[in-house]
């Protein structure tokens, strides 16, 4: 069956400091990986995601994610975390759902940054 | 754009009522997805559609009906309120033609069942 693990449900990390946050995915076939972030009482916005090719993936407010097939993981990272970057990390894999073209994003349970003066 | 929005941003029911929670997207998205967010337990999917008048469960569809009559809107009913269904409901819409894109998610409804 197809999950995501996200193993930390929080994080607290000093401002300027850098930062890596875990996701391990289940998926037999090749992933689409995603990365979102929610603020409080927001809605979910995509930072970066992996369809193919290079494994090294930049994508907004600084951030990037590295997909490792090996280790099923795509964890994602930052140099230097910002005051603002306090939110919920969501990892997500998009699998294909039963034959009638739907699909789906599961999501892990997500990690909360908290950044500290 | 307006992109994803949802309709009401806050509700609060009593046990036995029903309500149609909206959603619209004004991006010619064929595929619309309803979610729910609970503590700890990420976003599960409801119902999704991939295009007007098609629409399939999810792994969390009972209690809950949809249907899509237009491109633009998918509403979630709820026909009988439970306590259970206290929750954060999202829509996202996204563009079938890569298989499995970007999905663009509204701000949420925030809905309690007393």
């Amino acid at each position: 069956a197809q999950s995501v693990t996200q193993p930390d449900i929080h994080i607290t990390v000093s401002e300027g400091a850098s930062l890596e946050l875990r996701c391990n995915y289940s998926y037999g076939a090749t992933p689409y990986l995603f990365w979102y972030v929610q603020s409080p009482g927001q809605g979910l916005q995509l930072l970066l995601k992996y369809f193919s090719g290079d494994t090294l993936v930049q994508g907004i407010k600084g951030f990037e994610a590295e997909f490792k097939r090996s280790q099923s993981s795509f964890n994602l990272r930052k140099p230097s975390v910002h005051w603002s970057d306090a939110a919920e990390y969501f990892c997500a894999v998009g699998v294909k759902w039963r034959n009638t073209g739907g699909f789906k994003t599961i999501f892990g349970a997500g990690t909360r940054l908290f950044v500290k003066a | 754009n307006a992109g994803v929005t949802q309709t009401p941003k806050f509700q609060v029911l009593k046990t036995g009522q029903s309500m149609t929670l909206q959603c619209a997207q004004d991006m010619n998205h064929e595929y619309m997805s309803w979610y729910r967010q609970d503590p700890g337990m990420g976003l599960r999917l409801i119902h999704y559609s991939v295009g007007a008048g098609i629409t399939d469960q999810g792994e969390v569809p009972n209690g809950y009906n949809v249907s899509r009559s237009t491109t633009e809107d998918f509403p979630l009913r709820l026909l009988s309120a439970a306590p259970s269904q206290t929750s954060v409901y999202f829509c996202a819409s996204s563009s079938l033609l890569r298989g499995t894109d970007t999905q663009y998610f509204g701000p949420g409804t925030r809905l309690t069942v007393l």
